[in-house]
């Protein structure tokens, strides 16, 4: 599985847009991106996931670039509920995740 | 209708102690796992078993054993406990199969070992 890039940490104000960048420059052609975020004391909880074109569903949009190299998960209007940290995985090769591979994600904090 | 649930939510419990920790799903989902996240935070995958059949065992030692009695349940069993076996145990389950939706975590099982 590809491994991916993240930033440590991130901040945001309240209301506005939150861009989370994700490098994945090793990621095959049939690797999917995906977005998962870990609120303090949670489990992670599944956002979405792409594998070339844009996504978006209730909770983020998913910018894949053309050449699949990096991606942005962007949450339109952050609140403080969405500090969480962020985690860009890339695998599950043919929709098969069974073991996608975890770094250490992006620690975003929305401020008020 | 909590969709993953573990139990217990925390552990302490002393070296040499012998553990299980509970996981079921109420999703229909054919596919279960365990993950263990340790200090630093890194989210690593222990096992996983797909209707009922293991299918990933990673480097684990052997004093780790996962059950699945049914594809909704899987737990998993630790002997001889050491200092080192305290991390946030997660368990999860998704769908296998076609275009993967991603993994449903349950809240953890936070394990202390002292």
């Amino acid at each position: 599985d590809a491994k991916t890039t993240q930033p440590t940490s991130m901040d945001c104000a309240e209301g506005r847009a939150a861009n989370l960048p994700c490098n994945h420059s090793t990621i095959s052609g049939n690797e999917y991106v995906y977005w998962y975020r870990q609120i303090h004391s949670q489990g992670p909880q599944y956002i979405i996931h792409g594998l070339k074109n844009n996504e978006t569903n209730e909770m983020a949009s998913l910018i894949i670039t053309e050449d699949r190299k990096s991606s942005t998960l962007i949450l339109p209007h952050a609140t403080l509920r969405d500090t969480a940290v962020y985690y860009c995985i890339a695998g599950g090769v043919g929709g098969n995740n069974r073991k996608l591979i975890w770094g250490l994600g992006t620690s975003l904090a929305v401020n008020p | 209708d909590t969709a993953v649930s573990q139990t217990p939510k925390y552990l302490v419990t002393q070296m040499g102690n012998d553990k299980s920790i509970k996981c079921e799903q109420n999703l229909g989902h054919d596919t279960m796992y365990w993950y263990k996240q340790d200090s630093k935070k890194f989210l690593k995958i222990m096992f996983s078993y797909n209707n009922k059949e293991l299918i990933i065992n990673e480097t684990v030692p052997n004093r780790f054993s996962p059950k699945s009695p049914d594809k909704a349940h899987l737990n998993l069993h630790i002997n001889s406990l050491e200092l080192g076996d305290s991390a946030v145990y997660f368990c999860a389950s998704s769908q296998s199969g076609g275009v993967g939706y991603g993994y449903t975590f349950g809240s953890g099982t936070r394990l202390t070992v002292v």
